[in-house]
């Protein structure tokens, strides 16, 4: 069965660094890409950006210079980490794979002191 | 960045009625693979988001044939035929086709 689960803190503070983990399993991060994307309460879809099955990533130009994705194939886990994060950063954070067609469950994160 | 609009915002619509969405893009979403880079998603209350659609035109696996998609290179609907209750949600296209992927501001389907 595909599974997806994010984890992280659920408070972060104001200029810090979010960091993320998404766990898979049902399939293998060198098969399929991993996506992130976010939803600040009551709004919309972001993409955020992606690890692909092949290693290489690809992020969002409106947070590329505060973003970056890895992994570690061998737990199937793929890392969000992103800094000099700001209120309008607080969101639910997904894990998402390949085409969108499986996600986790999603994890809030508030920015707030 | 490609702009996906959405209408209308909400839609109520009486159980066993139909509903269309339409989503417009500010760029053909027609890829040099002749793959149509649309795609549609149902987000129920509470939870994450579902694929329905993918190019433009599939039906992801488990999605019941009550949902068709069809559409141009720049102009696309969604169609619910016969709404039932577990169809509540807000309803979102997005594209792929190059970078950033984003997204609709999303539909919100009720039912009166």
């Amino acid at each position: 069965e595909v599974q997806l689960k994010e984890s992280g803190p659920g408070l972060v503070q104001p200029s810090q660094t979010l960091s993320l983990t998404c766990t898979v399993s049902g399939f293998s991060l060198t098969d399929y890409s991993v996506h992130w994307v976010r939803q600040p309460p009551g709004k919309g879809l972001e993409w955020m950006g992606v690890m692909w099955s092949g290693g290489s990533t690809a992020y969002n130009s409106a947070l590329k210079s505060r973003l970056s994705i890895s992994r570690d194939t061998s737990k199937s886990q793929v890392f969000l980490k992103m800094n000099s994060l700001q209120t309008e950063d607080t969101a639910i954070y997904y894990c998402t794979r390949d085409t969108f067609d499986y996600w986790g469950q999603g994890v809030m994160v508030t920015v707030s002191s | 960045d490609i702009v996906l609009t959405q209408a209308p915002l909400s839609v109520s619509v009486t159980p066993g009625e139909s509903a269309s969405i339409s989503c417009r893009s500010s760029k053909s979403l027609l890829s040099s693979k002749g793959i149509t880079s649309l795609y549609w998603y149902l987000q129920r209350p509470g939870k994450s988001p579902q694929l329905l659609i993918y190019q433009m035109s599939n039906l992801a696996s488990g999605v019941p044939d009550r949902f068709s998609s069809s559409g141009s290179e720049t102009d696309f609907t969604l169609k619910i035929s016969k709404v039932e209750t577990e169809d509540v949600g807000v309803y979102y296209c997005g594209h792929r086709l190059e970078y950033p992927y984003t997204f609709g501001a999303g539909t919100k389907l009720e039912l009166k």
